[in-house]
């Protein structure tokens, strides 16, 4: 069965700290790992990650993908108030064509 | 970018009463749309992948006949939850690939709140 499990689950912290927030997965015909943010409705799309060992950026964010130690991890730096939300990582099935979503990690701001 | 757009965005039925859900890719053609559920504080849950002009593809527990796919267009995909129970109650999300999907990411459209009394 494919699955994708994150960590932590919940994670409250104070403006301007760093998170790091883990993605790890098992999944058959895995293609890419994808990051969303999800505030109050339909989350949105941060980084797909395909290739091992490259970092994506943008802005205070980055993410890098180890398809050898099948995980991937999403960073933030100088974290403000509205980084909070829930942070998604999915792994992109080949083939299928679908996106199999990890529980979810609930990352608060505090000022 | 891509949107995607979901209607509506919050509604409550009765029990035994069905509820359609639209989703429309608004500045591009999908030929694959997906459908998920996400109940409080969990994870999103994809319950089927809709394919234009042919038979939607269900995943395993969810009933295809409870939760009726229509993928009639490039553009819209409908869902259609038949005799809702007060279990139907979730939050229903749709997405579209811009393209083909192992090269572009998903866009979601906003959600629908279901809420069945």
């Amino acid at each position: 069965e494919d699955k994708v499990v994150q960590s932590p689950l919940s994670l409250v912290v104070h403006e301007g700290d760093t998170v790091t927030l883990n993605c790890s997965y098992e999944v058959t015909n895995f293609r890419s790992l994808l990051w969303y943010k999800q505030e109050k409705k339909a989350p949105t799309f941060l980084f797909m990650l395909t290739s091992s060992g490259i970092e994506k950026k943008s802005g205070r964010l980055s993410s890098i993908l180890d398809k050898k130690e099948l995980f991937s991890i999403l960073n933030i730096t100088a974290t403000q108030t509205g980084d909070s939300a829930i942070y998604l990582c999915a792994s992109l099935i080949q083939g299928a064509q679908k996106l199999v979503f990890g529980q979810g990690t609930r990352l608060t701001i505090n000022p | 970018g891509a949107v995607v757009s979901q209607h509506p965005s919050r509604v409550i039925c009765k029990s035994g009463t069905s509820v359609k859900i639209e989703c429309r890719s608004l500045d591009f053609q999908a030929t694959t749309m997906f459908w998920y559920r996400q109940f409080p504080k969990q994870s999103l849950m994809l319950m089927a992948t809709s394919n234009e002009g042919s038979k939607a593809t269900y995943e395993q527990g969810v009933e295809k006949d409870k939760f009726l796919i229509n993928h009639a267009s490039l553009t819209l995909s409908t869902l259609t939850v038949t005799s809702a129970h007060p279990e139907d109650s979730s939050f229903y999300i749709c997405s579209a690939a811009s393209g083909p999907t192992i090269n572009s990411p998903l866009h979601f459209g906003n959600g629908t709140r279901l809420t069945v009394t």
